[in-house]
């Protein structure tokens, strides 16, 4: 257990509902990081807060995803209208942002989602 | 282009038996290497992470190196137990404290047979 909580573990919904996941990163850990991952290939990155404040999202990031974080605490990412191409694991991971040369990420275990 | 290529694909090993795992990269510029283990259907897990100035770094029964000069690493497991059948990744980082650009290696595939 890395201490990065998601939930659900999996979930499948059928083409064009919304599907909202959640994150709790380690309590102290500013930083929280959404990626995704399909079979065989790494984690690519979607986007990422510092605290509160979304910093950057992938090109990745269509207009039908939308990621939260208020109060800097746990995080939210919603899919809007939800496409078979979608179908992959959500990552989310966290850090403690001290501008180190060796920031650890800590992942969750992941939310596996199927669109059918 | 800015690549991590990982050896073997697969590696199939008798428990109790050591093995390394292989990594080469071209990334510049080049901040840390890291190397990851991902069970199936899991999150990976950080193994260890080395910047350009450490050689070898230990967690256990795991030992990475890292020549930066040529640009390889490895990673070698002791005594494999049952419980190291999973997918390691290597996972270059181009700059300091920038998880959004990591460079991510396909993975082995090891698989620790009794």
């Amino acid at each position: 257990d890395t201490g990065v909580s998601q939930d659900p573990r999996h979930k499948i919904t059928k083409r064009g509902q919304n599907v909202t996941f959640r994150c709790d990163p380690i309590s102290e850990h500013n930083r929280l990081y959404w990626y995704r991952q399909t079979l065989g290939q790494g984690p690519e990155f979607l986007t990422y807060f510092q605290n509160e404040a979304q910093l950057e999202k992938s090109r990745l990031l269509s207009d039908r995803f939308s990621a939260e974080r208020p109060k800097g605490s746990f995080s939210t990412l919603e899919i809007q209208r939800t496409e078979q191409g979608d179908s992959a694991m959500y990552l989310c991971a966290s850090s403690l942002g001290q501008g180190a040369l060796q920031e650890k990420l800590f992942f969750g275990s992941g939310t596996q989602l199927s669109v059918l | 282009k800015n690549q991590v290529e990982q050896s073997p694909q697969s590696l199939i090993i008798l428990e109790g038996k050591n093995c390394t795992l292989q990594c080469n990269y071209t990334v510049s510029p080049f901040s840390n290497l890291r190397w990851y283990k991902q069970d199936t259907g899991r999150g990976p897990v950080s193994l260890t992470i080395m910047t350009f100035s450490e050689n070898t770094k230990s967690n256990g029964r795991y030992t990475a190196t890292l020549d930066a000069d040529t640009k390889q690493s490895s990673l070698h497991i002791t005594a494999s137990q049952l419980s190291d059948s999973a997918s390691y990744i290597c996972v270059v980082s181009p700059n300091a404290g920038n998880n959004r650009k990591l460079i991510w290696g396909l993975g082995t595939s090891l698989a620790v047979n009794p």
